[in-house]
């Protein structure tokens, strides 16, 4: 069965760029999960889709970041314009059922931002 | 609010030891808990989990975590340490639709 697919892997721009990270959720499921992760801060969530809609943004650090979903199997998360400061690990995660349990994480995109 | 607490940013063992990472939850309502396990550069993945059902949760590649409500904790352990088992674990909380994680531990396992 495929995982969650996140594209892509690895992404190095220069400040002030737009970065537009993609994220294919397992068939099915209808919760989807934007987290961030960094030494200094650890995991965070971003932000969180049910049914395609956002529930919680309140994670999502200022008006820079956004995230869109829009059909069951496609979300991005788009950061303009980008700062060195947004460099880490940004991870999509999917789940099913009212409870949104457990969460099945994709393997992440590396964002560098120099 | 919920949240966990991870005692020991790294532990590290030898192969064939004990392994027990600890961690701590505060909770006001009966919790849903978690373990998760990174291996570089990839995701995230469940180990285990809690969901007030038995108190000893086994999970994947021999580890399990035993629920102690008078101590608040979920501490995950394995018999004995295989080199694959060196990552970062991360315990989680869940709390009102979202995991609520834990700054994580770094597993070292020595030959």
């Amino acid at each position: 069965d495929a995982g969650v697919i996140q594209s892509p892997r690895h992404e190095v721009t220069e400040m002030g760029q737009e970065v537009t990270l993609r994220c294919k959720p397992i068939s099915g499921h209808n919760s989807l999960f934007w987290y961030r992760q960094t030494m200094m801060r650890g995991l965070e969530l971003l932000i969180y889709f049910n049914n395609n809609v956002p529930i919680d943004d309140s994670g999502m650090p200022e008006d820079r970041f956004s995230a869109k979903m829009p059909n069951a199997s496609f979300s991005t998360l788009k950061i303009q314009p980008s700062e060195p400061r947004d460099s880490a690990v940004y991870f999509c995660a999917s789940s099913l059922g009212q409870q949104r349990l457990p969460q099945h994480f994709g393997d992440g995109t590396r964002l560098s931002i120099l | 609010a919920q949240s966990v607490t991870q005692l020991g940013s790294h532990v590290s063992v030898s192969e064939g030891a004990l392994v027990l990472l600890r961690c701590n939850y505060s909770s006001s309502v009966p919790p849903y808990l978690f373990w998760y396990v990174q291996y570089p550069n990839q995701g995230l993945q469940l180990l285990l989990k809690y969901t007030s059902a038995a108190t000893l949760v086994k999970g994947i590649n021999g580890f399990e975590a035993e629920f102690k409500k008078s101590e608040t904790s979920f501490h995950l352990t394995k018999p004995s340490a295989h080199m694959s088992d060196a990552a970062e674990y991360f315990c989680a909380v869940y709390q009102g639709g979202k995991l609520i994680f834990g700054q994580g531990t770094e597993l070292s396992v020595k030959p």
